[in-house]
């Protein structure tokens, strides 16, 4: 059971606009801490998309954004391409754990 | 450019103590801010964050996990090792070390990980 609850799948058109989510609590995301965002392509290793409030890192489109309210956070792409079908997970510090967390990962499925 | 590998045996059996190595080039571990992290990922299943050590030798570990693991860097091969004990099936996973994006709770650089198999 990940600290941060994210849906397992979500699936959309090419050109689509996509929201992926991501649920934490009153000591992660809802304590300020920034939430990264993670794209894996099969058999890779994790690749950072939102590095929190930073600037997204060179190379990623800005199709992806990312945004936060409460303890929640939200992963958009916008112009959803066959490219972007990938796992994605969310990240974030948790004070009460004293450590980083991870969501369970959701698998995007362009139609 | 920031480069990252991890190394170390692809079988281990159970009860045996994992030794893995991450070595890595394009920054220093001597310079402020910087860190190194251990994440791992079962097939199929989602990342867990394992350790992590700081430029000043801060280590932090996952409390699940924290009685078997141990972190350590040395900062002349520019390496970190990461140890852990008493290992079990379940500990079956891609082992990855990641550079922590400075002044951020984020990894912008990972290795390539490397599979781990415990089996008897």
């Amino acid at each position: 059971q990940s600290v941060l609850t994210q849906p397992p799948s979500v699936s959309g058109a090419p050109g689509q606009r996509l929201t992926i989510s991501c649920t934490g609590s009153s000591s992660n995301i809802g304590a300020d801490y920034d939430v990264y965002w993670y794209q894996q392509l099969p058999g890779t290793a994790p690749k950072l998309l939102i590095p929190g409030t930073s600037n997204r890192p060179s190379g990623v489109p800005d199709r992806f954004s990312g945004s936060e309210s409460g303890t929640s956070a939200s992963l958009a792409i916008t112009g959803l391409q066959a490219e972007d079908e990938a796992y994605y997970y969310c990240q974030s510090y948790d004070n009460s754990l004293s450590g980083w967390v991870f969501g369970g990962g959701t698998k995007l499925t362009v139609l | 450019q920031i480069t990252l590998k991890e190394s170390g045996p692809t079988l281990v059996k159970p009860t045996q103590t994992l030794t893995l190595t991450c070595t890595f080039s394009g920054f220093s571990l001597n310079t402020f801010a910087m860190g190194v992290g251990w994440i791992r990922q079962p097939p199929g299943k989602a990342l867990e964050w394992l350790a992590l050590i700081y430029w000043d030798d801060d280590k932090r570990y996952s409390p699940s996990l924290k009685s078997r693991l141990t972190i350590t860097k040395d900062t002349s091969k520019n390496q970190v090792v990461l140890t852990m004990t008493n290992m079990a099936p379940v500990d079956t996973a891609t082992y990855y070390c990641a550079h922590s994006l400075p002044g951020t709770k984020g990894f912008d650089y990972w290795g390539q990980g490397t599979l781990v198999t415990v089996s008897s």
